[in-house]
């Protein structure tokens, strides 16, 4: 089974507070690229990162930073020092490459994230 | 500006009447992609194009038809036939295995 799971629903913290979002994948497929989205209260997906699977390094960019497990079959996603424009709903998703698949994505439930001032 | 536009952001609809919702991109790109969200669920897919004239059902795409006569426009038809169509719609484009969104269309059908 091809699945993402997105365990927490809601977090809610105080700005200025680190936060993790969680994220877990199933696939019996090697190659897969891993993607984080934020959705604010517009309605629109905004793109943060694609990971593909043989990359497993780390990635930062700013106040964000991504930690990649295989053997945990995890993509987590951390925000460093919240801020009130960080609330958003965030989708992890997981997508196959290759001219037999379909490039759509599957994605997870989705963590609702509140940071309060 | 380069993009994906949708359009109209709220849409309103009787029961039993067929709306098309509306999706141009100018990206260039040959995918385009139907999804549905509804409150607290992620997205799913309907329906999916790869290249002109040819378009595949996705997971949920009873009581729903689009096509795909031009590159740039892959429009969305909900049926009388969807059972529930009061939904969020978002349509998405891709190249090289990144998906980027349209704002989305709202549908309330009473």
């Amino acid at each position: 089974a091809q699945k993402v799971t997105q365990a927490q629903t809601e977090i809610s913290v105080v700005e200025k507070e680190d936060v993790t979002l969680d994220c877990v994948y199933e696939t019996r497929d090697t190659t897969y690229y891993l993607f984080w989205y934020k959705q604010p209260p517009s309605g629109e997906l905004v793109f943060l990162i694609r990971r593909n699977s043989f990359d497993e390094q780390n990635e930062i960019s700013g106040r964000y930073s991504w930690n990649f497990q295989k053997s945990t079959s995890s993509f987590n996603f951390t925000i460093t020092a919240s801020q009130v424009v960080d609330s958003a709903v965030y989708f992890c998703a997981l997508s196959f490459p290759g001219s037999s698949n379909t490039g759509k994505l599957i994605f997870g439930q989705g963590t609702t994230l509140q940071v309060k001032p | 500006d380069g993009g994906i536009t949708q359009s109209p952001k709220y849409l309103f609809r009787k029961e039993g009447q067929n709306v098309t919702l509306s999706c141009e991109q100018n990206l260039n790109h040959d995918a385009m992609y139907w999804y549905r969200q509804d409150p607290g669920q992620g997205l799913r897919l309907i329906y999916y194009s790869q290249i002109v004239n040819d378009f595949q059902k996705g997971d949920i795409a009873e009581g729903y038809s689009v096509s795909r006569e031009k590159k740039e426009s892959f429009p969305l038809t909900v049926t009388s036939a969807q059972k529930n169509p009061t939904a969020f719609y978002l349509c998405a484009s891709s190249a090289k295995n990144e998906q980027y969104f349209g704002p989305g269309t709202r549908l309330t059908v009473t």
